[in-house]
């Protein structure tokens, strides 16, 4: 059983360039979460995706966008890159239901210069 | 939603039972109560989640008091590999209309041999 999968593992961009970052969930799930990681920080919730639709968002701004899929998989571009985007992108896949245990992806860094 | 605070860091030598107590004074209740331990540079990895009293799996047990305003992962005899950080969460489910999780700065915890 495959878990959550992330694409690419590292990425490196310039200021103002777009990145997409690609995410599968587990298997079964239907439901994806974006989470940014700063260098020695827990990660910060960025939005969540279910039925193709944003379902909850944190306080990024709309630089950053997503995606889902039928299949459930999902995509999160960030535009107009900034050098403070530089992190660790986290995916986490659940299962809509109660106690939605999220399980993540082994992330991919994003590096702006 | 309910915020989360623990101890920055922990020590521990190889055998020990490390208990990690995070306090989460505004915890709903429909929220469900959840641990994660991350590596550096990996996505957090799920170890155990729970509602009320104790809950336990093969690799953690989680202690909550019936008040459920803090909760208590107890890792049985640690090594060196569980050096990580680890992170409590708690996590909205959807009868309260929220879905995503808060990330505080995690506990760091170090294993000596």
């Amino acid at each position: 059983d495959a878990g959550v999968t992330q694409s690419p593992t590292h990425l490196i961009k310039t200021r103002g360039q777009q990145v997409t970052l690609r995410c599968s969930p587990k298997s079964g799930h239907d439901t994806v979460s974006w989470y940014q990681q700063a260098l020695g920080q827990g990660p910060q919730f960025i939005f969540q995706y279910y039925e193709e639709e944003e379902r909850q968002r944190g306080n990024f701004p709309d630089r950053f966008s997503g995606h889902q899929f039928p299949n459930y998989s999902s995509e999160l571009n960030v535009n107009a890159l900034l050098l403070g985007d530089s992190a660790l992108y986290l995916c986490a896949s659940s299962s809509t239901g109660v106690g939605e245990t999220q399980y993540f992806g082994p992330g991919t860094r994003l590096l702006v210069l | 939603l309910a915020k989360t605070t623990q101890p920055i860091s922990m020590d521990s030598y190889e055998g020990q039972e490390v208990n990690i107590t995070c306090s989460h004074n505004n915890i709903a209740t429909n929220d469900y109560i959840t641990w994660y331990q991350q590596f550096p540079s990996q996505g957090p990895r799920f170890i155990i989640q729970g509602y009320k009293t104790k809950v336990t799996n093969e690799v953690a047990s989680l202690f909550i008091p019936a008040d459920r305003k803090s909760s208590t992962l107890s890792l049985p005899r640690v090594s060196l590999s569980d050096t990580a950080v680890y992170y409590c969460l708690v996590g909205d489910s959807p009868i309260s209309g929220t879905y995503k999780y808060i990330f505080g700065t995690g506990t760091r915890l170090k294993v000596l041999a």
